[in-house]
């Protein structure tokens, strides 16, 4: 039962460009979610958070947006670089009643051209 | 600040062995987290310690475990090993409250033969 789901492995975008990558999610219960990269031989690295009580937080180039009715979320990145190339995660915990356990999505590549 | 290590990087067993994995979170940081990354299913999360009790479990076998000692270092012990435990596990450290963001270790790479 995947809870958490990124519907497209990959992403190919122009440098310059926006990218958006999405993410769905089943359980109600998930009232935090974060957006992971991930580069080879790397362990995945925090971007950005959103917690419930919002529906848009935004961090320099990176903006997360919840939508609880649609039970999705998509990351933007304005102007995509070709150092934003990597795999990135979409994460989402139950804090009261499951902690920090964290579950994720199976990651979108994305790939920003130069 | 020293991020969270994890040794060994790789790691090359047989089948029936067992294998002891270390982390060792960023200072301060008490709650350490494991997950499992497999090309099929992504990333699982395996288990979760906060001042050395686990607090949290996945749906793994008891082939799984691990342990916290006082200094928040934990290690995740396989037990019998079979071949679909070749994956990438990694750890994540953070200070341990809700909404406290978890940072990764880069993994350490386990291949059973």
């Amino acid at each position: 039962d995947q809870q958490v789901k990124q519907n497209s492995p990959s992403l190919s975008v122009q440098e310059g460009r926006i990218s958006i990558l999405n993410c769905d999610y089943t359980n109600s219960m998930f009232d935090y979610f974060l957006w992971y990269k991930k580069y080879p031989a790397e362990g995945p690295t925090f971007l950005i958070s959103i917690s419930s009580i919002k529906d848009k937080n935004e961090d320099g180039r990176f903006t997360v947006f919840l939508n609880k009715s649609a039970k999705h979320l998509s990351l933007h990145i304005v102007p995509s670089q070709p150092g934003d190339s990597a795999v990135y995660f979409c994460a989402a915990s139950a804090q009261e009643t499951s902690g920090s356990r964290l579950t994720f999505g199976e990651g979108t590549q994305l790939t920003v051209n130069p | 600040k020293a991020g969270v290590t994890q040794t060994p990087r790789y790691l090359i067993k047989t089948r029936g062995q067992q294998v002891t994995l270390s982390c060792s979170p960023i200072s301060g940081h008490r709650s350490v987290s494991w997950y499992q990354q497999t090309p099929g299913q992504g990333l699982q999360f395996l288990f979760e310690y906060f001042s050395e009790t686990q607090r949290n479990k996945g749906n793994f076998p008891g082939r799984f475990s691990g342990r916290q000692f006082s200094n928040s270092r934990s290690e995740m012990n396989v037990s019998t090993l079979e071949l679909g435990d070749s994956a990438l596990y990694l750890c994540a450290s953070s200070r341990g409250a809700s909404g406290d963001i978890q940072y990764f270790g880069a993994g350490t790479r386990l291949s059973v033969l």
